[in-house]
């Protein structure tokens, strides 16, 4: 099956740093990668939907001079959270997709857990 | 808008049978089922489009009522291993939504021995 990796798994930094998390589709190309967020005992909550080559589409109500998404390739997309407060501390899930698969599955990475001191 | 979930939570002892629910307001492309364990990221279960195309594990089953809008996820002879949150993620049948999972608040299921 599809395999999508995510780095870090867990970082912790001060507030004011920035963060990049990667999300890689190991087996296939993904023409569309999407970055959600979690808090706990939440939901996953949509941020942004990157397509390679184009700029990301953000939700409603999410920053997009803060969540910088570059998705520079058919395998790789990146998120910087910039000058983070603890306020971002959260689950980061990225998830995959391609437009060859005909159920327009997700491909979920396993998580990047943030947390700004 | 996000779909809503029913029960909120549910305990079983092994063995035992669980439905969940997963109801939007607007006309749907797709369902998709996923369950969650803690601090993990969600695990594929199913999906169910319109028109009435499956896929899915073996064990788990489901059902997609497109004109209601509503699916349901059928859990039988549970097991200690289907602990976790399951979540539904629709996707909506316009051009707009294509692609785009909005995920359910999530129903906890806890399995006892």
């Amino acid at each position: 099956g599809a395999v999508v990796s995510q780095h870090p798994s867990r970082v912790i930094c001060k507030s004011g740093t920035s963060v990049k998390i990667e999300c890689r589709s190991l087996d296939f190309q993904a023409t569309t990668m999407f970055w959600y967020r979690q808090f706990p005992k939440q939901s996953l909550m949509l941020m942004a939907t990157s397509n390679e080559g184009s700029k990301a589409t953000y939700e409603q109500g999410v920053e997009k001079d803060k969540f910088l998404i570059n998705h520079a390739s058919l395998t790789l997309s990146t998120l910087t959270v910039t000058s983070a407060h603890p306020e971002d501390s959260s689950f980061y899930i990225c998830s995959a997709s391609s437009l060859a698969e005909p159920y327009n599955e997700q491909f979920f990475g396993p998580g990047t857990r943030l947390t700004v001191l | 808008q996000q779909p809503v979930q029913s029960p909120q939570a549910v305990i079983l002892r092994e063995g035992e049978d669980a439905v969940i629910n997963c109801s939007s307001s607007k006309a749907l492309y797709s369902v998709h089922w996923y369950r969650q364990k803690h601090g993990e990221a969600p695990v594929f279960l199913m999906i169910l489009l319109k028109g009435g195309e499956q896929k899915g594990h073996e064990k788990i089953s489901a059902s997609f009522n497109e004109k209601k809008q509503q699916s349901s996820l059928y859990l039988t002879a549970s097991q200690l291993s289907y602990s976790g949150t399951y979540f539904c993620g629709t996707v909506g049948d316009s051009s707009t939504s294509y692609g785009k999972l909005t995920f359910g608040q999530g129903t906890i299921l806890t399995v006892h021995p």
